[in-house]
């Protein structure tokens, strides 16, 4: 089946510096890529959309400049939290869409959980 | 705008005995429908589709959900369910946007 990998799986930083998410697309090329957020017990809430080679477009409330998202190649989208605050620990994951013959479904990668001090 | 409603937030069960999680959808337009499983601390894993055709579908661990556009239903079902099933399941819809509309998820607890 379709993979999607993440890295880091965790990561800790302190507040006020910045932390690079990648997502990856092993075994087919992404034409969307999809980021999530998910607080304890609560469903997934789309924080943005990328398609390859174009900006992303954010949700309401999502703010663009804090949650930079770039999907450089059909392979691999990144996100970024820039000037991270306790307020952004959460549990994010990343969704890609666009395997041949399963154009419809999004495949999901494992999550990164962030925890900021 | 379309919403997803997952009926039960905690379903707690004993192993071997069938269960049913609900989902309900807000559409008048067709859509794709997916349940997702999530276990502690892992990403979403993809139980089953439901995309054209027939309108019973299975999943390879004896899950199956069935879609009744009348209803704007698509029910998940296991006849047996066993302790590895514990985890939380998440309905999706997917609107003409080409987004995820999720529920709010079921927790299944399966119980010795």
């Amino acid at each position: 089946g379709a993979v999607v990998s993440q890295h880091p799986s965790r990561v800790i930083c302190k507040s006020g510096t910045s932390v690079k998410i990648e997502c990856r697309s092993l075994d087919f090329q992404a034409t969307t890529m999809f980021w999530y957020r998910q607080f304890p017990k609560q469903s997934l809430m789309l924080m943005a959309t990328s398609n390859e080679g174009s900006k992303a477009t954010y949700e309401q409330g999502v703010e663009k400049d804090k949650f930079l998202i770039n999907h450089a190649s059909l392979t691999l989208s990144t996100l970024t939290v820039t000037s991270a605050h306790p307020e952004d620990s959460s549990f994010y994951i990343c969704s890609a869409r666009g395997k041949p013959g399963a154009e419809e479904t999004q495949y999901f990668g494992p999550g990164t959980r962030l925890l900021v001090l | 705008a379309q919403s997803v409603t997952q009926l039960d937030s905690q379903v707690p069960v004993f192993e071997e005995a069938p269960v049913e999680l609900r989902c309900n959808y807000s559409s008048s337009v067709s859509v794709y429908l997916f349940w997702y499983v999530q276990y502690p601390n892992q990403g979403l894993q993809l139980l089953l589709k439901y995309l054209s055709g027939s309108t019973l579908v299975e999943s390879i661990n004896g899950f199956e959900a069935e879609f009744n556009k009348s209803q704007t239903s698509f029910h998940l079902r296991k006849p047996s369910v066993h302790i590895s099933d514990t985890a939380e399941y998440f309905c999706a819809v997917r609107n003409q946007g080409g987004k995820l509309i999720f529920g709010q998820g079921t927790e299944l607890s399966v119980k010795p």
